[in-house]
C-alpha cells in the first residue's frame, strides 16, 4: 500500500540554524500539506500546496518558512533560522482529491 | 471558522469495555470527518471518514463513527476494547477545500 515517507525521523539543531525537512507524497497525489504538533498540544496546519503553488497558509507560516516541490517526487519544508518554540512533531500529508489526507510518520524536530 | 471539540482528555476503559471518543464539529456547512490514531512516537493513521455517503461509517481495527448532523457530532466507538488500541486519537474537519481541523485528541488507556 503506497504510504506517505518523511526524512529525517529526528533532527536536532543550534537555534538559529536552517533546517530542510523532506516529505515523499503518494505518487499519485496533487495536493500536499504540512502540518506541525508542538508536543501535548494538538495538531496544527501550517501549509497546503497544489499546482506547484501555495495554495493556503496559516499564520504559523510565517516568512521564515518555506515549502518547495523541486522533483517530481519530493516536498520540502525549510526553517530559515530555528527558534525554540519551532521544536514540534512535523507531519507531511498527501490528498488526491481535496478531503482524504495521508499522513507520513513525521519528523520530530528540536531547537536547541 | 471551523472547529472540532473533543470531550475528554483522556478516557481509561477495561479491556472488553466499550469504547466512546466523542467528538462534535461547528460548521456551517455539513463537513468531511475523520478519526486518526497515533500510536506512541508514530504518525498519524487514518481509522475511518465520512465523506456525506452513509452516516454509519466502519472503520479499520473494529472502530466505527456515526454522523449525526442535528447533534453536530462524529462520536467514535468500538464494541470491545483491545490492548492494543491503547493511542491517541485525533478528530479531524474539513469542508472539502480547507486545511483540516484538529480536535486537542483523546488518550485512550486500555485496562487489563
Amino acid at each position: 500500500e503506497p504510504e506517505v515517507t518523511q526524512t529525517p525521523s529526528h533532527q536536532v539543531t543550534q537555534m538559529g540554524q536552517e533546517v530542510i525537512l523532506r516529505c515523499v507524497p503518494i505518487s499519485n497525489h496533487l495536493y500536499f500539506y504540512w502540518y506541525r504538533q508542538i508536543l501535548g498540544q494538538k495538531v496544527e496546519f501550517l501549509v497546503s500546496f497544489y499546482n506547484n503553488e501555495i495554495s493556503e497558509k496559516s499564520e504559523i507560516f510565517d516568512d521564515q518558512f518555506s515549502v518547495e516541490r523541486p522533483d517530481g517526487s519530493n516536498f520540502t519544508l525549510k526553517i530559515r533560522s530555528t527558534k525554540l518554540e519551532d521544536s514540534a512533531m512535523y507531519f507531511c500529508a498527501s490528498s488526491e482529491q481535496e478531503e482524504t489526507q495521508y499522513f507520513g510518520p513525521g519528523t520530530r524536530l528540536l531547537v536547541l | 471558522a471551523q472547529s472540532v471539540t473533543q470531550l475528554g482528555s483522556h478516557v481509561s476503559v477495561s479491556e472488553g469495555a466499550l469504547v466512546l471518543l466523542r467528538c462534535n464539529y461547528s460548521s456551517s456547512v455539513p463537513p468531511y470527518l475523520f478519526w486518526y490514531v497515533q500510536y506512541p512516537n508514530q504518525g498519524l493513521q487514518l481509522l475511518l471518514k465520512y465523506t456525506s455517503a452513509a452516516t454509519l461509517v466502519k472503520g479499520i481495527n473494529g472502530f466505527e463513527a456515526e454522523f449525526k448532523k442535528s447533534e453536530t457530532s462524529f462520536h467514535l466507538t468500538k464494541p470491545s476494547a483491545h490492548m492494543s488500541d491503547a493511542a491517541e486519537y485525533f478528530c479531524a474537519a474539513t469542508a472539502g477545500n480547507t486545511p483540516l481541523v484538529f480536535g486537542k485528541g483523546t488518550r485512550l488507556s486500555v485496562i487489563a
